[in-house]
């Protein structure tokens, strides 16, 4: 059974970092491109960031890129996702999904929540 | 940016009704489109990617077709369990993008 579980979310000042991980159990990680999906509470979904199987190459929204890092670990099957500079708009549910790359986000775990505020 | 446009925002229909949702690319993107539905409190799941394939373990009633700018999800009759948001998302370029949901509720 696949299992994605995220963890490392909480309350930070704007301004702040946050270290998110997921970890991956149940199928091949490192065969998978993986990504980070957010929802704003009472909102709609908002794609992030992916990285794919090897963790050479990365994309970005506009909206996070030079403060968000997506990077992996295959030794440890864990993603990460390092925030920096956070800003009160960035507080949402996120999200780890499978895919994302060259194909759909077919898992999902159930999220952590980021909250930004002074 | 590929712009997703859901209509309508809210569908209110009852069981055992058929369900028409619409998803529209303000560009090509061939059959890069994926549906996915959301309940509250829960993490999305995987319907239909590709335009037309239903994901591993989803019912037949749940089909998807279209290509180009003009997609479509289609519940052929709808249970209880069906009413939830849906979204659409796209991956033929980056940014992905997702559309912003159409809220499909109990009449």
């Amino acid at each position: 059974e696949v299992q994605l579980v995220e963890s490392g979310g909480g309350l930070v000042r704007p301004g702040g970092s946050l270290i998110l991980s997921c970890a991956a159990s149940g199928f091949t990680f490192n065969s998978f491109a993986m990504s980070w999906v957010r929802q704003a509470p009472g909102k709609g979904l908002d794609w992030v960031s992916s990285i794919m199987n090897g963790g050479g190459s990365t994309n970005y929204a506009d909206s996070v890129k030079g403060r968000f890092t997506i990077s992996r670990d295959n030794s440890k099957n864990t993603l990460y996702l390092q925030m920096n500079s956070l800003r009160v708009e960035d507080t949402a549910i996120y999200y780890c999904a499978t895919g994302g790359w060259s194909g759909p986000n077919e898992y999902w775990g159930q999220g952590t929540l980021v909250t930004v505020s002074s | 940016e590929i712009v997703l446009t859901q209509s309508p925002a809210t569908l209110s229909l009852s069981p055992g009704e058929r369900a028409t949702l619409s998803c529209r690319a303000s560009q090509s993107i061939s059959s890069y489109l994926a549906w996915y539905q959301q309940k509250p409190g829960q993490a999305p799941r995987l319907l239909i990617y590709d335009a037309s394939n239903r994901a591993n373990g989803i019912p037949a009633r749940f089909s998807g077709s279209g290509s180009g700018t003009d997609f479509t999800l289609t519940i052929s009759s709808l249970e209880p369990e069906d009413f939830a948001v849906y979204y659409c998302q796209q991956r033929s370029d980056w940014p992905r993008t997702f559309g912003q949901g159409t809220k499909l509720e109990i009449k």
